[in-house]
């Protein structure tokens, strides 16, 4: 597809429950990033893929989360023992250049994660 | 400790009118800064790139200026539309070794008919 592509667009899970967000980027970015945003709040950065690179993984809240993604294609963010605190929007964004290079950001609609 | 700092509250201002929000950050000079609109239950969607070198950057209504002394970025649209009630984000690079973008809160912008 043109843009970025995340799912599910809405995910509603139990707490304890462990749940994956997918993203598929632009095709050719070599950048990716994963933001949450909680109702009525900003952007809060997770992670950040360039590349080879090792990840940056400094924004994850807690070791219940994690993320992978498979050279420039694909990433997945794993939720493990979900609680309520993690509902939010989940983001996943790409660019064609890194951050350094003030690559500009291309963003998915989002999945909605609710915890009950 | 660093910060990037918008304007929590609403900005609401009559159709035809400047709109200007304001974007502030401490203890930092970012190399460049950028703009995003954001719909609700939508992504944010890029509007503006500025580098520090430059003061002024304009893009249609749109128009950015950067003050590294000040440490602020303005945003203004001219003659708004109430098709531009949207929240406008900034964003940058912070000097934290951190190798993503930062984001500001947001300010939501209604434009009134």
């Amino acid at each position: 597809g043109a843009g970025v592509s995340q799912s599910p667009s809405n995910k509603v899970t139990e707490k304890g429950k462990d749940v994956e967000l997918r993203c598929d980027p632009i095709s050719g970015h070599t950048a990716l990033y994963w933001y949450r945003q909680r109702l009525g709040q900003g952007l809060e950065f997770l992670i950040y893929f360039q590349g080879n690179s090792a990840p940056d993984k400094s924004g994850l809240p807690s070791d219940r989360f994690s993320a992978e993604r498979t050279g420039e294609s694909v990433s997945t963010l794993t939720i493990q023992r979900t609680q309520q605190e993690d509902s939010a929007v989940y983001l996943c964004a790409s660019s064609l250049n890194p951050s350094g290079n003030a690559g500009e950001l291309f963003f998915g609609e989002g999945s909605r994660l609710t915890v009950l | 400790s660093q910060k990037i700092e918008q304007n929590s509250e609403a900005l609401n201002i009559q159709e035809g009118k400047t709109a200007t929000l304001t974007c502030n950050y401490t203890n930092y000079s970012p190399a460049y800064l950028q703009w995003y609109r954001q719909d609700p239950g939508r992504g944010p969607v890029f509007l503006l790139l500025i580098r520090e070198n430059e003061k002024e950057k304009r893009k249609e209504r749109l128009k950015v200026t950067f003050d590294t002394t000040l440490k602020q970025s303005l945003f203004h649209i001219t003659a708004s539309q109430p098709a531009d009630s949207a929240t406008y984000l900034c964003a940058l690079l912070m000097d934290t070794g951190r190798r993503a973008l930062t984001f500001g809160s947001g300010t939501r912008l209604q434009v009134q008919p």
